[in-house]
């Protein structure tokens, strides 16, 4: 157990339309980071927040977006989807700054692209 | 050149064997180092961090880190057909001081 929670585990969309992926965190875990994994890749960075503001992004295009709210949840939006974004997204926190203690993973969510 | 680069394998051995996973990294400045370990179609899960020099043992795993060769390794001591999964590097780099992950090592553990 992580206490790491995501939201929904799985999802299917259609090219074109926009997605809304959520996590929640344990209280204290100020740092979030999202990161997007192909199948038989390792997971790439896509950004990561701290204490409510974004402190790094990945190379990813500006219709992936995010925030964090006060109560250690986070989202990340994806506009104007594309099939290459089918992927599963996983959400990663830890308590204090960026880098300073190991993250740890919810489930993820599993978003297909038709 | 990658910043974090593993054998991607897939990595057989014996039940009872130990088995051996290797990661090089590009960022001299790194200073944390992870394993996490990925079964098929779950998340990632941490099972070791080391951010000295030398081995860290924690059960039948071994972490083993050599900055100046820009090198750390997972030894599995004993393993068990459970310990078959993909196992991902990840080191601190960046600006943002976000993980980055190398492609993963698919290990399989033959009973």
């Amino acid at each position: 157990e992580t206490g790491v929670t995501q939201s929904p585990t799985h999802l299917i969309k259609t090219r074109g339309q926009q997605v809304t992926l959520r996590c929640s965190s344990q209280s204290g875990h100020n740092t979030v980071s999202w990161y997007q994994q192909a199948l038989g890749q390792g997971p790439q960075f896509i950004f990561q927040y701290y204490r409510e503001e974004e402190n790094g992004r990945g190379n990813f295009p500006p219709r992936f977006s995010g925030l964090q709210f006060p109560n250690y949840s986070s989202e990340l939006n994806v506009n104007a989807l594309e099939l290459d974004d089918s992927a599963l997204y996983l959400c990663a926190s830890s308590i204090g700054g960026p880098g300073t203690q190991p993250q740890h993973f919810g489930d993820g969510t599993r978003l297909s692209i038709l | 050149q990658k910043e974090v680069e593993q054998n991607s394998g897939p990595l057989s051995v014996p039940e009872g064997a130990i088995a051996s996973l290797n990661c090089t990294y590009s960022d001299r400045g790194s200073q944390s180092f992870f394993w996490y370990r990925q079964y098929s179609g779950k998340s990632p899960e941490l099972i070791m961090f080391i951010y000295s020099n030398g081995d860290k043992e924690d059960g039948r795993f071994t972490a083993q880190l050599n900055k100046a060769s820009q090198y750390v390794s997972l030894l599995i001591r004993d393993s068990q057909p459970s310990d078959s999964a993909t196992y991902l590097c990840a080191v601190i780099a960046g600006s943002a001081r976000q993980l980055t992950f190398g492609s993963g090592t698919q290990l399989t553990v033959l009973p």
